[in-house]
């Protein structure tokens, strides 16, 4: 069976800091990528998503990912998170043969101290 | 930016209680979803919905769920006997076909 792997369950980080959240797939095929945040109280939101091309994908609000096939990985990165990043993150894939269902990871919960 | 639209943002219902869960998608989007997530754990797959009909759905969507499209514009999730299990935030999502998922703010349904 498909699975998305967050491996950080919780991140607590200092305003400035470098984050990354890993994301690791088991699907072997052709998959689209998407890492959504929820910021508290509020509905999921698109970041960014990886389909084909440039693997270092950039999304909204200084947000990366890059998609390393061979480790089936997806990571998010942040050069300098800022407290208003605070918010749950979540890595979700698309196998491409198997319609348009998703499956999302467990969530990463991200608190930036001030 | 178009919002996809939930209703109520939270529901309490008594165990056996019929709900009916409301979502307006995003007007020109085609594709139609529900997602739930329990309470610390991971986002799930519940449906979709395509051209009127149900396109795939999970193993936790048994008989006591059903979802339907009735005017055009709202998309419906209906537990017909909640269990207390079914306590969680439902997630509506709508999709124009470009892979552009467009998720709701959810509806918490607690189950007493």
């Amino acid at each position: 069976a498909q699975s998305v792997s967050q491996h950080n369950h919780h991140v607590i980080l200092s305003e400035a800091a470098s984050l990354e959240l890993g994301c690791n797939y088991s699907y072997g095929g052709t998959v689209n990528l998407f890492w959504y945040v929820q910021y508290p109280g509020q509905h999921l939101q698109l970041l960014l998503k990886y389909f084909s091309g440039d693997p270092l994908v950039k999304g909204i609000k200084g947000f990366e990912a890059e998609f390393i096939k061979s480790k089936f990985s997806f990571n998010l990165r942040k050069p300098s998170v800022q407290w208003s990043d605070t918010a749950e993150y979540f890595c979700a894939v698309n196998p491409l043969n198997t319609g348009n269902q998703f499956y999302f990871g467990t969530g990463t919960s991200l608190t930036v101290i001030p | 930016e178009p919002e996809v639209t939930q209703t109520p943002s939270h529901q309490v219902t008594q165990m056996g209680q019929e709900v009916i869960l409301r979502c307006v998608p995003i007007s020109n989007h085609l594709y139609f979803y529900w997602y739930r997530q329990i309470l610390g754990q991971k986002v799930e797959f519940l449906v979709s919905f395509y051209n009127n009909e149900i396109s795939e759905k999970s193993e936790i969507f048994d008989d006591q769920f059903s979802v339907e499209r009735p005017d055009g514009s709202n998309f419906t999730l209906k537990i017909r006997s909640t269990k207390l299990e079914d306590s969680a935030m439902y997630f509506c999502a709508s999709e124009g076909g470009d892979y552009g998922y467009t998720f709701g703010s959810g509806t918490r349904l607690t189950v007493v």
